[in-house]
């Protein structure tokens, strides 16, 4: 497509379940970043993979949140037995290359934890 | 932290006013862009300025840029209902950008 493509775009989950976030970047964007933002705050980073290497991990709030990019490609960000606190929009970027250049946003996925 | 930090929190003007929203920051950069966000949806990239600009237009934006004071100012020129949403401005940080709360702009028609 033409754009950052997520999903699902709502996801609902109990509490110490696992969820799965997908990330379809702009075909040939090099650098992929995931962002979480809590209501009325700014995007706060994550992770960022260039190609399929994980280059920063440093957002991760802590070792349940994993993110891979095997090919990449698709990237795919996964909580491990959820918390109400992880309850945000998880959102995925894509870019020609650092953070020097422009990034290419999807619209997110909204992930409440009840 | 490198976070950009946008002022006022919150903006509201008439259609056809013009909005002008200040960024500042704390540490040398080489760039800096500018994104809008409308309500449920992604960041939508605006503007690039970069450290040996001062001022950059694109359409009706105007992004002004002082590395001296570590400040930045967005001007949205003859305002419409359609820009009603959230403002941010991005400072880099190693390979990341990092992104202050950010300003609501309303526009009422």
């Amino acid at each position: 497509g033409a754009g950052v493509s997520q999903s699902p775009r709502y996801k609902v989950a109990k509490r110490g379940q696992d969820v799965a976030l997908r990330c379809d970047p702009i075909s040939g964007h090099v650098s992929l970043f995931w962002y979480q933002q809590a209501l009325g705050q700014g995007p706060e980073f994550l992770t960022y993979f260039q190609n399929e290497a994980q280059l920063d991990k440093s957002g991760l709030p802590s070792d349940r949140f994993f993110a891979e990019r095997p090919e990449g490609s698709v990237s795919t960000l996964k909580i491990q037995r959820t918390q109400q606190e992880d309850s945000a929009v998880y959102l995925c970027a894509s870019s020609l290359g650092t953070a020097n250049q422009p990034q290419h946003f999807g619209d997110g996925t909204r992930l409440s934890i009840l | 932290s490198q976070q950009g930090e946008e002022d006022p929190q919150a903006l509201s003007i008439q259609e056809g006013e013009n909005a002008t929203m200040n960024c500042s920051y704390k540490t040398s950069i080489n760039n800096l862009q500018w994104y809008r966000q409308n309500s449920g949806r992604g960041l939508v990239h605006l503007i690039l300025i970069r450290s040996n600009e001062r001022e950059k237009h694109s359409g009706r934006l105007r992004v002004t840029l002082d590395t001296s004071k570590k400040s930045s100012s967005l001007l949205i020129t003859a305002s419409r209902a359609a820009d009603t949403a959230s403002y941010f401005c991005a400072p880099p940080y190693g390979n990341k950008l990092v992104f202050g709360a950010g300003t609501i702009l309303r526009v009422k028609s």
